[in-house]
């Protein structure tokens, strides 16, 4: 079975673009969450979507949104990038939403986006 | 955000030592877990802490969850090449699952 799967891999922009990340959770997993992850730091929550609809969001600006689609699968939306958006974006899933009966959270491998 | 102090920084050790870093809070969590990460890679969990005072095993690895539930600790006995990496603690507050408040990560590298 495949894990949590996130495209584009590798991304560069330059500040002031816009940029689309997308994750594929494991197969009925129906939580998304993504992180972002500054080199040389643990990751940081940025938003969680369960059954289409955001159930958390972080301490992150506007420029950052997020959505989640009917099979479960999510977009990242970060807009007018700035040079400090440069990170490894992580997507996790897990089958649901709280953390009872010792569920899971499982991480992709990111998205590595640099800012030029 | 919530700050998760996470010791030591790097660890440089020989092949077969054992190993033993931590994890503190200021908050009460109610889940401890410990991930690895490869370069380019994503987090890996090793092991999930459940219950305050509880001891978990898996292979070489042994963590605990602090009686007060704002501290854990990670040992790896008789370290290997392999078993290096980032190494991060993270905490779950309340039931909410997939938000995890992440320490800083300890470096491990081990010599043969």
């Amino acid at each position: 079975d495949a894990g949590v799967t996130q495209s584009p891999t590798h991304l560069i922009k330059t500040r002031g673009q816009h940029v689309t990340l997308r994750c594929s959770p494991i197969s009925g997993h129906k939580s998304v969450s993504w992180y972002q992850q500054v080199l040389g730091q643990g990751p940081q929550f940025i938003f969680q979507y369960y059954e289409k609809e955001e159930r958390g969001r972080g301490n992150f600006p506007d420029r950052f949104s997020a959505r989640q689609f009917p099979n479960y699968s999510s977009e990242l939306n970060v807009n007018a990038l700035l040079l400090g958006d440069s990170a490894l974006y992580l997507c996790a899933s897990s089958s649901i939403f709280t953390g009872e009966n010792n569920e899971k959270l499982f991480f992709g491998s990111g998205t590595q986006l640099s800012v030029l | 955000g919530q700050q998760l102090n996470q010791s030591p920084q790097s660890m440089f050790i020989q092949e077969g030592e054992d190993v033993s870093m931590n994890c503190t809070s200021s908050s009460i969590f109610n889940t401890w877990l410990w991930y690895k990460q490869d370069p380019g890679e994503g987090p890996v969990l090793l092991i999930a802490l459940y219950k305050a005072g509880e001891l978990t095993s898996n292979g070489r690895l042994t963590a605990q969850f602090g009686i007060t539930r704002k501290d854990s600790f990670l040992n790896i006995s008789a370290s290997i090449p392999s078993d290096v990496g980032i190494y991060f603690c993270a905490g779950q507050r309340g039931s909410t699952l997939g938000r995890l408040y992440f320490g800083r990560g300890t470096q491990l590298t081990v010599w043969p």
